[in-house]
């Protein structure tokens, strides 16, 4: 168990849709990373966050944002959802930013989604 | 461009034969290179961190090296349990974000 979770575990929708995933980092960590697993596409980094604030964009699509807020769990929303974004979803934590000990970033259990 | 390339894809060994995987990369400014472990549909699991050519980790069957241009991961005597997909990622000092690998998926036979 990493100590990073997520819900919801699966999420299934029609297409049109909007979705919000939720996580919450491990205990202590300020930095929050948001990954898509695809068959095709492996693992793309979508975004990262560090107490509150937006660090850094990846391939994320206008039609997704984040947030992180003041307590640090963060969320996910994907709207007008489409068949490809169906994937795996995950989250992942880490203390800080430089400076700090440890850049290892913990995965949580991921959520998910199909898109029908 | 910055690309990470695992190589094979698939790695099939009985179990006790020792064997290694690699992990290439083209990056500008690595700031660290990491490895994990990922069985279907879980999450990614922590394995080691190497920040600098010449280190080493071990963890249990595990060995990972680090070299200017690549990485190995070592699995002596692997057991039925070490079957799982292993990931190498890269992270450059100018971001913090993570850069994977496709992937070696591992199958160890009894």
């Amino acid at each position: 168990d990493s100590g990073v979770t997520q819900t919801p575990k699966h999420l299934i929708t029609a297409t049109g849709q909007r979705v919000t995933l939720r996580c919450s980092p491990r205990s202590g960590d300020l930095s929050v990373y948001w990954y898509q697993q695809s068959l095709d596409q492996g693992l793309q980094f979508l975004i990262h966050y560090y107490n509150g604030e937006e660090r850094a964009k990846g391939n994320i699509l206008e039609r997704f944002s984040a947030q992180q807020f003041p307590d640090l769990h963060s969320e996910l929303n994907l709207s007008s959802l489409e068949l490809g974004d169906s994937a795996l979803y995950f989250c992942a934590s880490s203390v800080g930013l430089a400076g700090e000990y440890s850049y290892e970033q913990y995965f949580g259990p991921g959520t998910r989604l199909t898109v029908t | 461009e910055d690309q990470v390339t695992q190589s094979p894809e698939a790695l099939r060994l009985q179990e006790g034969e020792s064997s290694s995987l690699n992990c290439s990369y083209t990056v500008s400014g690595l700031r660290g290179l990491f490895w994990y472990r990922q069985d279907p549909g879980k999450g990614p699991e922590f394995l080691f961190t190497l920040y600098s050519a010449g280190e080493e980790k071990e963890k249990e069957r595990l060995k990972a090296t680090l070299t200017k241009k690549e990485s190995f991961l070592h699995i002596t005597a692997p057991k039925p349990e070490d079957s799982a997909t292993y990931l190498c990622a890269v992270q450059m000092d100018s971001s913090y974000k993570l850069i994977f690998g496709s992937g070696t998926r591992l199958l160890v036979r009894p």
